[in-house]
C-alpha cells in the first residue's frame, strides 16, 4: 500500500533534549512537509522541500531542523532550542507539477510530541 | 488577522442533520481543500476544488470564487462523521505549494 508513514505515533522526552521525528513515503512524491498542530490553531508550516538535498524554512522554523537525503526520507529533529515542543506533528507530502498550486497534499498519521 | 477562517468552530449535531460548515478565505486562490481530522489525529483529504461544486456520497463542498467562500456540506449526518473538517487554501502560484489552514471545525452528532 502506498502511503505516508510517522513513527512513533507517541513519543515523550525530558527538556533540553533533542529529539528526530520520522516521515517516509512511498508515493514517489517529490515535495515533502512538516506542520505542526496545536490546540485551536490551524496547522503551522515548520519545514518543506521540494527536491532532495533541499529544503525551505516555513513560518514555524525557529528550534528546527531538517534533511532530505533521500527521496522517500524527511526527517524532523525538535532541537532543546524550541521553547514550547509539546504539541502533534504532522508530515505530508504532494508531486510536483508546473501547476503547483493545485497539487493534493497527502498527510501521515501524526506524531504526538510530549516533552516532560 | 487568518488567511481562512471557518465556522463555526464547534458543531453537535443530530444523527441525520443536514450540516453546513464554511470557509472563507482572504488570499487569491488556485484551488480550495477539504480536510478531515479523525480523533487519532490522521488527516485524509475530501475535496479539493477551484470552481462549482463537487459531490462524494454524503459530502458535497461548493465554492464561490467571487465572494471568496466555500461551504461543506453533509447530509444526513451520522456519528461516524464526527471528526475536525479543516478548510485548507492554495495560494497562487509560486509560492511553494504552501497551504493556508482555518483553524477547523470540531463536528459532533450524537446518535
Amino acid at each position: 500500500d502506498g502511503g505516508i508513514t510517522q513513527s512513533p505515533k507517541y513519543l515523550f522526552r525530558k527538556e533540553g533534549q533533542n529529539v528526530t521525528l520520522s516521515c517516509e513515503q512511498n508515493l514517489n512524491h517529490d515535495a515533502m512537509y512538516w506542520y505542526r498542530q496545536d490546540p485551536g490553531q490551524g496547522l503551522r508550516l515548520i519545514y518543506y522541500s521540494q527536491i532532495v538535498n533541499d529544503f525551505q524554512k516555513g513560518d514555524i522554523a525557529e528550534g528546527y531542523s531538517v534533511s532530505r537525503e533521500k527521496k522517500e526520507s524527511f526527517p524532523l529533529t525538535v532541537t532543546s532550542a524550541q521553547k514550547n515542543p509539546t504539541a502533534f506533528y504532522l508530515c505530508a507530502s504532494s508531486i510536483i507539477t508546473a501547476v503547483t498550486a493545485h497539487n493534493e497534499q497527502f498527510f501521515g498519521p501524526g506524531t504526538r510530541l510530549t516533552v516532560l | 488577522k487568518n488567511e481562512v477562517e471557518q465556522s463555526p468552530q464547534n458543531l453537535t449535531a443530530q444523527e441525520g442533520e443536514f450540516i453546513t460548515i464554511n470557509c472563507s478565505y482572504s488570499v487569491g486562490i488556485s484551488a480550495l481543500h477539504w480536510l478531515q481530522q479523525h480523533p487519532g489525529g490522521g488527516i485524509v483529504s475530501l475535496f479539493m476544488l477551484s470552481s462549482g461544486k463537487k459531490k462524494h456520497g454524503r459530502l458535497i463542498a461548493t465554492i464561490n470564487i467571487q465572494e471568496k467562500h466555500s461551504s461543506l456540506h453533509i447530509t444526513a449526518s451520522h456519528p461516524r462523521d464526527s471528526a475536525v473538517y479543516i478548510c485548507a487554501a492554495s495560494p497562487a502560484w509560486g509560492t511553494g505549494n504552501q497551504f493556508y489552514f482555518g483553524t477547523g471545525t470540531s463536528l459532533t452528532v450524537i446518535p
